[in-house]
């Protein structure tokens, strides 16, 4: 199946500082989903995006598919972005959907 | 509407207990699924429904069993647990795995530990 590594596996940020977390995959895809794991558990989906850039408020993503990246953007981060991001791809052929093991980020006021 | 809801929130349980954890979803999603999820590891794939009245197993099957109900519901069965399954157990739900569009739902997970 399809490998995914996340990068840093731990971020810490003063609030009001930028961040880009970084998913590389090692095979292509079909689609690639960024969640965001708040401290209290729950998963939220950010965004859906296998290729190209989106844009959510401080929040964005661009996937360049043919160099099998995707790198999620965080600016003037505040303490609620505080958690875990995880990146997670399918490939092609209906295969299952596969987790990175995440970035831990702690924003600090 | 709800989403994805999860029964229960936190469960102990004794070494051989047997449980069933329940999900229902209300999106009229096809597809439903259940993670476990343990430090370092991410989300690990248990079992999946991809369209009622069918189940596949995930990466790590051994040890549990499931129920697609009805659309709605997909549920996780410990026969006999073990402290390895210690764990946060969650259930996601999409209109059809593997497809192009396909977006996960999750519920808010269970929190289980088995002594």
């Amino acid at each position: 199946g399809i490998q995914v590594e996340q990068s840093p596996p731990d971020l810490i940020l003063q609030e009001g500082a930028n961040s880009t977390l970084r998913c590389n995959f090692s095979d292509s895809v079909n689609n690639l989903q960024w969640f965001h794991q708040n401290p209290w558990g729950q998963l939220i989906n950010l965004f859906y995006i296998p290729s190209g850039t989106k844009q959510n408020g401080r929040l964005s993503a661009t996937t360049v598919a043919t160099e099998r990246y995707s790198l999620l953007y965080i600016s003037s981060s505040q303490t609620t972005d505080s958690g875990v991001y995880f990146c997670a791809v399918s490939g092609w052929g209906y295969q299952k959907v596969t987790f990175g093991i995440g970035t831990k980020l702690q924003v600090i006021p | 509407n709800a989403g994805v809801t999860q029964t229960p929130k936190f469960q102990v349980l004794k070494t051989g207990q047997s449980m069933t954890l329940q999900c229902a979803q209300d999106m009229n999603h096809n597809s439903m699924y259940w993670y476990r999820q343990d430090p370092g590891m991410g989300l690990r794939l248990i079992y999946y429904s991809a369209s009622e009245g069918t189940t596949d197993k995930g990466e790590v099957p051994n040890g549990y069993n499931v129920s697609r109900l009805n659309k709605r519901e997909f549920s996780l069965r410990l026969e006999s647990a073990a402290p390895s399954q210690t764990s946060v157990y969650f259930c996601a739900s999409s209109e059809l795995q593997g497809a192009t569009n396909e977006k996960l739902f999750f519920g808010s997970g269970t929190q289980l530990s088995v002594l």
